[in-house]
């Protein structure tokens, strides 16, 4: 069964930083991108980045450029969002999902909660 | 960048109901692949609190395990996804999602309510 659990969000102030992490299990990690996807309160679906099986090609949201960096672990089927310099509007339910550009997001995890407040 | 112009933003449905959701591409979205042409658009079902659950791949193919009420249609910049008789567990919020290039896009998703 395929499995992604995130972790890692929580209460943050505005300029401060978190580290999400998405465990993944039931498929070949290194065989597929994935990707993170945010919702804000009240607002739709919103695509941050995504990453190439074999981490050599990373993409970000115009949005998130330069504060975000996802990288990923292929022995420890582990993918994470690093987020610097957070702001209130940054403030969402994280996912990450298997799939990117080449293969459409097919298995999401339940997300994790950041809010960025003072 | 392309847009993803989702339509309409919310909708009021009945059990039994045909529901009809659109999404307009702002550009062509095909993805001519020698003898096989792509069409790099999906449909997501996302109820509150749980992960969002992909419907439909490839504009028009039903993902495994979702009920065949579920359709979807289209090409080139015009979407659809179709509900044939609403059910009780359909009411959720619905997206489309295009994944010709980056950035991936979201339409702005469509309230199916009672």
């Amino acid at each position: 069964e395929v499995q992604l659990l995130e972790s890692g969000g929580g209460l943050v102030q505005p300029g401060g930083s978190l580290r999400l992490s998405c465990v993944v299990s039931g498929f070949t990690f290194n065989n597929y991108a994935m990707t993170w996807v945010r919702q804000a309160p009240g607002k739709g679906l919103e695509w941050v980045s995504s990453i190439s099986n074999n981490a050599d090609t990373m993409l970000y949201a115009e949005s998130v450029k330069g504060r975000f960096t996802i990288s990923r672990d292929n022995f420890r089927n582990t993918l994470w969002l690093q987020m610097n310099s957070l702001r209130a509007e940054d403030t969402a339910v994280y996912y990450c999902a298997r799939g990117a550009q080449s293969l459409l997001p097919d298995y999401w995890g339940q997300g994790t909660l950041v809010t960025v407040s003072s | 960048d392309i847009q993803m112009t989702q339509s309409p933003s919310s909708l009021s449905a009945s059990v039994g109901d045909r529901v009809t959701i659109t999404c307009r591409a702002s550009q062509d979205i095909r993805n001519d692949l020698g003898w096989l042409q792509h069409k790099p658009l999906g449909w997501y079902q996302h109820k509150p609190g749980k992960a969002p659950e992909r419907l439909i791949y490839g504009a028009s193919n039903l993902q495994s395990g979702v009920p065949s009420r579920f359709s979807g249609s289209g090409s080139g910049t015009e979407f659809t996804l179709t509900i044939s008789s609403l059910q009780p567990e359909d009411f959720a919020t619905y997206y489309c999602l295009q994944h010709r290039s980056y950035p991936l896009t979201f339409g702005g998703g469509t309230k199916v309510e009672i």
